[in-house]
């Protein structure tokens, strides 16, 4: 198994510039999650999914948004990306109720 | 609202124990408690539900204090591995997702 995978592992964006942030996980679980994390703090949930077609919006959802067609896959979009959404992106899945399982993570710069 | 992490750092030497706290303003169902090494992604630790049930797949252990609204996470005989940031989780069930609110961390540094 590979676990949470996430692509891709860097990028730099030009302010108003969008793009997609894929995460794909095979453990088949039914719950998935995206953070962020600002250099030194904690991690702060931006949207998560409780199954295909299911999404919600968690702590920071403003200027992204997720799509869940399928199991596996959970997709962030930045759109007019912004110089304060330069962080670290953690797509993390699970099952009730047990623990997370993080990706790798995004590094994003906004410049 | 963000659980509060105590201490924000902590140095020990090989083999000496720690205790890292988590203390939130509103009532706890659960805390979650994870490990990040730099660079890396978090690692999961350690589930604590209201009750006393316990997941975990580490041997480490932690206590909850549903009254007090704290957990606090055990490290005894620490290692060199045990070094990193450990982050407590805090929040509820929306149909099955966990939906948390971390806190801001403990850097914990063992050194030889």
């Amino acid at each position: 198994n590979a676990g949470v995978t996430q692509t891709p592992k860097f990028r730099i964006l030009k302010i108003g510039q969008s793009m997609t942030l894929q995460c794909t996980q095979d453990m088949n679980h039914n719950y998935m999650y995206w953070y962020r994390q600002d250099p030194g703090m904690g991690l702060k949930l931006i949207y998560y999914s409780v199954g295909a077609g299911i999404t919600d919006k968690g702590e920071v959802p403003n200027g992204y948004n997720v799509s869940r067609s399928t199991t596996e896959d959970f997709p962030l979009r930045l759109e007019l990306a912004a110089p304060s959404q330069t962080s670290v992106y953690f797509c993390a899945s699970s099952n009730r109720p047990e623990g997370q399982f993080f990706g790798p993570g995004t590094r994003l710069t906004v410049l | 609202q963000q659980p509060v992490q105590s201490p924000q750092a902590v140095i020990l030497r090989e083999g000496e124990d720690a205790v890292i706290n988590c203390s939130s303003s509103k009532a706890l169902y659960s805390v979650h408690w994870y490990r990040q090494k730099h660079g890396e992604a978090p690692v999961f630790l350690m589930i604590l539900l209201k009750g006393g049930e316990q997941k975990g797949h580490e041997k480490i252990s932690a206590s909850f204090n549903e009254k007090k609204q704290q957990s606090s996470l055990y490290l005894t005989a620490s290692q060199l591995s045990y070094s990193g940031t450990y982050f407590c989780g805090t929040g509820g069930i929306i149909q099955g997702a966990q939906k948390l609110v971390f806190g801001q961390g403990t850097r914990l540094t063992i050194n030889p």
